[in-house]
């Protein structure tokens, strides 16, 4: 089946520097990566959806200079947050769409497995 | 605006049945997906309904009434594995993903 692959799975840094989150899709072409960030107990939060070749979308009330975004190829986006801060901490979490066509919604959306962000 | 709501906890007994269930309020609807999320760890996919109706697979299943913005999941003969949260997703016209904030089910041996 289709696989996401996301690393670092945790990773502690220091206030005031930057981090670079990788997704690949292992077995399939992601023309669209989605990026999450969730608290926790709450809810997954879209960040903003990444599409090869183009500029990422951005949701509302997240910095797009803050978490920096490039998906240069079908295999590989990559979320930046940059000047990280205690409140930057976080589960962080790609996903893709790996199936077009006929029933593409019926296998659902693939995940990454997550990125815990601690920022100290 | 864009709502959905589920429990924020349940409790159910190993080997018994639990019912999740789900309302919405979007704009616009292309599907209803449920996910499973354990703790620390990744959504993985459950089911996804378009069409009025139950859909099975093994001990789960879920259901949706679109006239009636309404989903559940449900689940047979619970194993303490099941312990974690199930989230709710409904595909808005834009094919944008509204999710749930989960629903943390708990197993009693």
């Amino acid at each position: 089946g289709a696989v996401v692959s996301q690393h670092p799975s945790r990773v502690i840094c220091k206030s005031g520097t930057s981090v670079k989150i990788e997704c690949r899709s292992l077995d399939f072409q992601a023309t669209t990566m989605f990026w999450y960030r969730q608290f926790p107990k709450q809810s997954l939060m879209l960040m903003a959806t990444s599409n090869e070749g183009s500029k990422a979308t951005y949701e509302q009330g997240v910095e797009k200079d803050k978490f920096l975004i490039n998906h240069a190829s079908l295999t590989l986006s990559t979320l930046t947050v940059t000047s990280a801060h205690p409140e930057d901490s976080s589960f962080y979490i790609c996903s893709a769409r790996a199936y077009r066509g006929q029933d593409e919604f019926s296998r659902g959306y693939t995940f990454g497995s997550g990125t815990r962000l601690t920022v100290v | 605006g864009q709502n959905i709501d589920q429990p924020t906890e349940m409790t159910a007994t190993e080997g018994a049945i639990v019912q999740i269930n789900c309302t919405y309020q979007t704009s616009g609807f292309n599907g209803l997906f449920w996910y499973q999320q354990h703790a620390g760890e990744a959504p993985t996919f459950l089911s996804y309904n378009v069409l009025d109706g139950l859909e099975e697979k093994g001990r789960f299943s879920s259901f949706l009434s679109r006239s009636k913005g309404y989903s559940y999941l449900l689940l047979k003969e619970l194993q303490m594995k099941d312990s974690a949260s199930y989230l709710c997703a409904v595909m808005d016209s834009n094919y944008q993903l509204i999710w749930g904030a989960g629903t943390k089910l708990i197993i009693k041996p």
